[in-house]
């Protein structure tokens, strides 16, 4: 079972802003590991979205922003396009039970 | 580009063995560590292992530690994942990633994935 807890959904309209948390423990987020999003649209391999808790890859929209504090991190969607509409999951490193996922939180666009 | 592809996949009995492959391209695969994640259907994103550009050290999630064997060949850019005791939840969809610097990193980019099912 993962040890980083998202919530299932989050939903918005085209132009709003949503956040999704991703909440883990002191032997991963806590213990200063980084933080990683990935978005999944469907069908399709997860993509990096962000890495290194805050930092966005060459080609991903600045609309995409990350952030970290103490044992949670979050993802935020500004300016929510229906091309937006996909899984997203958070990933971190966990001391005793290595690479960590989060448990997906589908993003609905309305 | 940088790009992974995914082979091996398939139906397969429990107990049984299947290997899977990885072949890689567009980048220096010596450099780099690599991963194996999976999803099964419906489900979400689960670590299986990991394997530093020399080959060690290696890492196994605890659910196929003693079951599965990573290994690569830098000679011919390419990642494997032996599987073995298959059982019914192992049946999922196999990526091959590569893994940024660092004992934390992230993984960019993944492969197209694999299918891999396990039935009688």
């Amino acid at each position: 079972q993962s040890v980083l807890t998202q919530p299932p959904s989050v939903s918005g309209a085209p132009g709003q802003r949503v956040t999704i948390s991703c909440t883990g423990s002191s032997s991963n987020i806590g213990a200063s590991y980084d933080v990683h999003w990935y978005q999944q649209l469907p069908g399709t391999a997860p993509k990096l979205l962000i890495y290194g808790n805050s930092n966005r890859p060459s080609g991903v929209p600045d609309r995409f922003s990350g952030s970290k504090s103490g044992t949670s991190a979050s993802l935020a969607i500004t300016g929510l396009q229906a091309e937006d509409e996909a899984d997203y999951y958070c990933q971190s490193y966990d001391s005793s039970l290595g690479y960590v996922f989060g448990t997906g939180t589908k993003v609905t666009v309305l | 580009q940088v790009q992974l592809v995914e082979s091996g996949g398939g139906l397969v009995k429990p107990g049984g063995s299947l290997r899977l492959s990885c072949a890689a391209s567009g980048f220096t695969f010596s450099d780099y560590y690599m991963s194996w994640i999976r999803q099964a259907p419906g489900k979400g994103l689960e670590w299986v292992s990991y394997i530093s550009s020399s080959g060690s050290p290696i890492y196994y999630a605890d659910s196929v530690k003693g079951r599965f064997i990573i290994s690569r060949d830098n000679a011919k850019n390419s990642l494997y994942l032996q599987m073995n005791s298959l059982r019914a939840e192992d049946t999922a969809v196999y990526y091959c990633a590569r893994a940024q610097a660092g004992i934390a990193a992230g993984f960019d980019p993944w492969g197209q994935g694999t299918l891999v099912t396990v039935s009688s």
